[in-house]
């Protein structure tokens, strides 16, 4: 995978925004960039991905900077739910196909 | 869909026992990956199967851990002779492999805490 830069942790006050960073410097030009969250004792959780284009869903925002060497996880409005591990990934293409290596990601607190 | 299911949730055995793990994935997901997350490791691939073949073992720690995938909806994970510092939690996740770049969207079971002791 590409190598992914994340903060250990962040806080945020619930019903504001929390915008995750993630550098990702060395990705390909056809590697997607998935984030998941892990929330205490459960499995991890897809959340978003995207290849060049800013994406949206249910769950969040992903906005990804033009020459594609970082990105932004943005949880409109954080809630104590939020509180989890997030983990940016840019699985590299090939023969690792569908091989997702998990760093440390970042610890996101949302307090009340 | 009922999700990923894997059994037991909890397992606490003692050092030398065999342990199997056992993961159901989701229906019509053709590729299936078997974790381990540790405080020390973090969360690392272990196997993962296409079709029911494995194609990439390389992260099963020795040869005490094995994996089989008999038919699409069942896989086992085994350790045997278990040992105290495979205690872990143990994950199973499945994803459909259509073959677009777009395929790394995996879904994970609820895990099962090992316990040796």
């Amino acid at each position: 995978d590409a190598k992914t830069t994340q903060p250990t942790s962040m806080d945020c006050a619930e019903g504001r925004a929390a915008n995750l960073p993630c550098n990702h410097s060395t990705i390909s030009g056809n590697e997607y960039v998935y984030w998941y969250r892990q929330i205490h004792s459960q499995g991890p959780q897809y959340i978003i991905h995207g290849l060049k284009n800013n994406e949206t869903n249910e769950m969040a925002s992903l906005i990804i900077t033009e020459d594609r060497k970082s990105s932004t996880l943005i949880l409109p409005h954080a809630t104590l739910r939020d509180t989890a591990v997030y983990y940016c990934i840019a699985p590299r293409r090939g023969t690792s196909y569908g091989k997702l290596t998990f760093g440390q990601g970042t610890i996101l607190t949302v307090h009340p | 869909d009922a999700g990923v299911i894997q059994s037991p949730r909890h397992e606490v055995t003692e050092m030398g026992q065999e342990v199997t793990l056992r993961c159901k994935p989701i229906s019509g997901h053709d590729y299936l990956f078997w974790y381990r997350q540790t405080m020390m490791r973090g969360l690392e691939l272990l196997i993962y199967f296409n079709n029911n073949v494995p194609i990439d073992d390389s992260g099963m720690p020795e040869d005490r851990f094995s994996a089989k995938m008999p038919n699409a909806s069942f896989s086992t994970l085994k350790i045997q002779p278990s040992e105290p510092r495979d205690s872990a939690v143990y994950f199973c996740a499945s994803t459909t492999g259509a073959g677009s770049l777009e395929s790394d969207t995996q879904y994970f079971g609820p895990g099962t805490r090992l316990t040796v002791l």
